[in-house]
């Protein structure tokens, strides 16, 4: 079967940090880009993070640079997400993606940033 | 800042049709911004229905399709279904960096 699932999510203390994983399954994931989209509660998508099939090509938000890290592991079929410093604002849904030609999104992981 | 715009709020009763569109606050929006268009419904995680302005995926319904019209990208809905009810997001994309619209609501009454 053809599917993203992200695992990872929970809550955090603000300026703690929490890795998302989102594992692959059913394609080459190997040969597409990948992304991090995220929805605070009530609200809409923000686009994260995307990163190359090599994970060699990078970029960001500028709500996440320089906190967040997108990476990916090819021989495990899965894309990770670093995010530390992190604030109140961050809480939300966080989907992965996958290019939009492939049209994939996993079911989500909730991360809730709180004291 | 770039800001991709869409309506709100549409109501379209059913059987109609709608026109949902996305805009860039850089100005006309291309096929070179590949459009990307998902479905949501409440709940429920983010569903794609169109990429790269016009081509649907092998789940889309044919009621819907994409375009450019007026210097905006734009979903269609032809023959709304009830179960057509949801929040529909425009993406765009941007020299590597993607930023996705406000979301329209669309009711079905």
């Amino acid at each position: 079967e053809v599917q993203l699932v992200e695992s990872g999510g929970g809550l955090v203390q603000p300026g703690g940090s929490l890795r998302l994983s989102c594992a692959a399954s059913g394609f080459t994931f190997s040969r597409h880009w990948m992304h991090w989209v995220r929805q605070a509660p009530g609200k809409g998508l923000v686009w994260v993070s995307r990163i190359d099939s090599d994970g060699n090509s990078l970029t960001y938000a500028d709500s996440v640079k320089g906190r967040f890290t997108t990476s990916r592991d090819n021989a495990k079929n899965t894309l990770y997400l670093q995010m530390n410093s992190l604030r109140a604002e961050d809480t939300a849904v966080y989907y992965c993606m996958s290019e939009t030609v492939l049209g994939l999104w996993g079911q989500g992981t909730l991360v809730t940033v709180s004291s | 800042q770039t800001v991709v715009t869409q309506e709100p709020s549409l109501t379209v009763s059913p059987g109609g049709t709608v026109t949902l569109t996305c805009a860039s606050s850089t100005g006309a929006v291309t096929s070179d911004y590949y459009p990307t268009w998902s479905q949501q419904k409440p709940g429920q995680a983010p569903r794609a229905l169109i990429y790269t302005t016009s081509n649907k995926h092998s789940w889309t319904p044919a009621r819907f399709s994409g375009s450019l019209l007026g210097g905006k990208a734009a979903l269609t809905l032809s023959g709304v279904q009830p179960e057509d009810e949801a929040e529909y997001y425009c993406l765009l994309h941007y020299s590597g960096v993607h930023v996705f619209g406000g979301g329209t609501k669309l009711t079905v009454l």
